[in-house]
């Protein structure tokens, strides 16, 4: 058990650029989450999959950002046309089916807007 | 929607003394409660997490308890140790089982002084 890998770890980029992140969950796990995480905040709920349906979207995902899970296995997440607002630690977690499944974290994908 | 207040938000204490975190949530039906640490620069790392069909749970150090009359859960580490030393957030999952998104509280910054 690798637990859940993510990458780049670090990401800058300038404004209006668009950028691309990967999450490779823990192998056996259906559910698959995105979290952004600001300094000095809790991580904020994005978006999560069960196998390859994404099954919900936060209100702050705006139409810049998409994510998908083609296979049920990994995951990217989109943003296009970044602004400075978007600069964060993006957090990807998986957890197996069931009830009361714990979440676990990768170690993150950090992005700097200039 | 479910919202989770976390006090405090820094907690400094001596080596060898116990800490206490406490979070309020806002939705009757969460029934999952995680705790995480986060150290500077590191994944959050689930530490202990309680459902709703106990009231205390114990593992080693930690212990974590939940009144779900009040809606409020608590952490408590006890002989603490410098290694203790990180950012502590609690959280409850949006819709009852552990397996959906997570509300995470704002945090709080506990300092072990040896």
């Amino acid at each position: 058990d690798t637990g859940v890998s993510q990458d780049p770890r670090h990401k800058i980029t300038k404004r209006g650029q668009n950028v691309t992140f990967r999450c490779d969950p823990i192998s056996e796990h259906n559910r698959l989450y995105w979290y952004r995480q600001t300094l000095g905040q809790g991580p904020e709920f994005l978006t999560y999959f069960q196998n390859e349906a994404q099954l919900e979207k936060s209100r702050l995902l705006s139409d810049r950002f998409s994510a998908e899970r083609p296979k049920g296995s990994f995951s990217t997440l989109e943003i296009q046309r970044t602004e400075q607002g978007d600069s964060a630690m993006y957090l990807c977690a998986s957890s197996s089916d069931g009830t009361r499944q714990p979440q676990h974290f990768g170690d993150g994908t950090r992005l700097s807007i200039l | 929607g479910e919202n989770v207040e976390q006090h405090p938000s820094t907690l400094s204490v001596q080596e060898g003394d116990s800490a206490v975190i406490k979070c309020t949530y806002s939705d009757s039906a969460s029934n999952y409660f995680p705790w995480y640490k986060q150290e500077l620069g590191k994944r959050p790392q689930l530490i202990i997490d309680i459902r709703s069909n106990v009231g205390e749970k114990k593992d080693q150090r930690i212990a974590v308890t939940l009144n779900k009359t009040a809606k409020h859960f608590s952490l408590h580490i006890t002989e603490t140790q410098p290694e203790d030393s990180a950012v502590y957030f609690c959280a409850a999952s949006i819709r009852g089982s552990g397996n959906t998104p997570l509300v995470f509280g704002k945090g709080t910054r506990l300092s072990v002084i040896a």
